[in-house]
């Protein structure tokens, strides 16, 4: 089945610092991904849509600046955090959908995710 | 914009009791609906989905969901529980095909033995 691979799995930096998180899919192409945060016992909240060769569009009251989203490839996004703070610490998650039509598409597939801590 | 309201924030059960997780839709035109029950320390695994056809959708583990448009709800169902239910279930609408996918609050189920 389709694979989303996501690296790293877990992550602890310094203030001040920047991080970035690669999100690879791994037997399909993807020409879109999506990058999602998620608190402890809370949902998963929209962060941007990343666009093969386009800029990512980003959801309201996300920071483009502090979360720099690069898709460079048809099976590479990344996520960078820049100038990371304590609050950016979360679970980050990101997802394609492999679908090519038909009665099994519509499946979006999730990477494990990556535990951010900024200390 | 689509927004998705999930009723219940935790659940509670015992074991061979029915489950019923309550999910309302925000949005005007189609959409297709998702439930995805994440288990503790792993990622997302899709239940079920519904994109068209018969309102009433039958999933992995037993799980099933019915659409009812007038409602705009999506309800997940499954007639007796198990331990190893517990989990977080999230319930999840897009507009489009592959579009963006807009997530429910989540319900964590605990489900006692």
């Amino acid at each position: 089945g389709a694979v989303v691979s996501q690296h790293p799995s877990r992550v602890i930096c310094k203030s001040g610092t920047s991080v970035k998180i690669e999100c690879r899919s791994l037997d399909f192409q993807a020409t879109t991904m999506f990058w999602y945060r998620q608190f402890p016992k809370q949902s998963l909240m929209l962060m941007a849509t990343s666009n093969e060769g386009s800029k990512a569009t980003y959801e309201q009251g996300v920071e483009k600046d502090k979360f720099l989203i690069n898709h460079a490839s048809l099976t590479l996004s990344t996520l960078t955090v820049t100038s990371a703070h304590p609050e950016d610490s979360s679970f980050y998650i990101c997802s394609a959908n492999p679908g090519t039509g038909g009665a099994q598409d519509y499946g979006y597939t999730f990477g494990s995710g990556t535990r951010l801590t900024v200390v | 914009a689509q927004s998705v309201s999930q009723h219940n924030h935790h659940v509670i059960l015992s074991e061979a009791a029915s489950l019923e997780l309550g999910c309302n839709y925000s949005y005007g035109g189609t959409v297709n609906l998702f439930w995805y029950v994440q288990y503790p320390g792993q990622h997302l695994q899709l239940l079920l989905k519904y994109f068209s056809g018969d309102p009433l959708v039958k999933g992995i583990k037993g799980f099933e969901a019915e659409f009812i448009k007038s409602k705009f709800s999506f309800n997940l169902r499954k007639p007796s529980v198990q331990w190893s239910d517990t989990a977080e279930y999230f319930c999840a609408v897009n507009a489009r095909v592959r579009g963006k996918l807009i997530f429910g609050q989540g319900t964590e189920l605990s489900v006692k033995p």
